[in-house]
């Protein structure tokens, strides 16, 4: 089982749609979680840092459920810049080791 | 956050030859890493580069195939031995400014070898 599982998609969403989709974790002892966008042929960038229950960032909101050991992702009216694949990575308790999920693709259309 | 560059941006390179990937930092950071992104799948870490000391590699990545410098605090290199096609991918330089604070990266370099 890998550590960080995520839906490969594709999600096809409606211009201004809200779409959502979840990663899953197993090890339990990893300390906290982000979000990273990457668009095609691009390097990751960061959208979001989790580290307690979630955040929020504009149209985006990041949720944390350590008891099920997922993390949410939800993006609220949707742009056709948002169309990327969305990466959830967890930092282990060691601190600096990142692990990377398979991402999620998404696609806006109009 | 850091802006990370990287050279070169991509190269074809004969099987059998090396090719040493430079990854240069705008500021001072703690943490550099190197990772590899093969097609359509996500990264993998090779290894923590350490400033003054030998890299830390994970599982499945030596030293020997895999030599990491990292002299200063701003700059690291990643070489790619004896190459062969399986090795053609992406590699991502990542950094960042403490063990925790969140990791950026540079633009990749794409390896193609023939």
């Amino acid at each position: 089982r890998k550590e960080v599982e995520q839906d490969p998609g594709p999600f096809n969403v409606p211009e201004g749609a809200t779409v959502a989709f979840n990663c899953t974790y197993s090890n339990s002892a990893s300390q906290s979680f982000f979000w990273y966008r990457q668009d095609c042929r691009k390097e990751p960038k960061l959208l979001m840092s989790v580290y307690s229950s979630g955040n929020e960032d504009g149209r985006f909101t990041a949720q944390l459920n350590r008891a099920s050991q997922y993390i949410s992702l939800l993006i609220r009216d949707s742009k056709l810049s948002d169309s990327a694949t969305y990466l959830c990575v967890s930092r282990g308790a060691a601190g600096n080791k990142l692990t990377f999920g398979g991402g999620t693709r998404v696609l806006v259309k109009p | 956050s850091a802006v990370i560059s990287q050279k070169p941006s991509r190269d074809i390179c004969q099987r059998g030859t090396s090719l040493t990937i430079q990854c240069q930092v705008d500021s001072q950071v703690t943490m550099m890493f190197w990772y590899r992104q093969q097609p359509g799948q996500s990264l993998t870490l090779i290894a923590t580069a350490n400033q003054g000391s030998e890299a830390t590699y994970e599982s499945g990545f030596v030293i020997d195939k895999f030599p990491i410098s990292r002299p200063n605090l701003t700059f690291s290199t990643l070489t790619v031995s004896n190459m062969s096609p399986e090795d053609s991918s992406i590699y991502l330089c990542g950094a960042s400014g403490s063990s925790y604070n969140e990791q950026f990266f540079g633009p990749g370099t794409r390896l193609t070898v023939l």
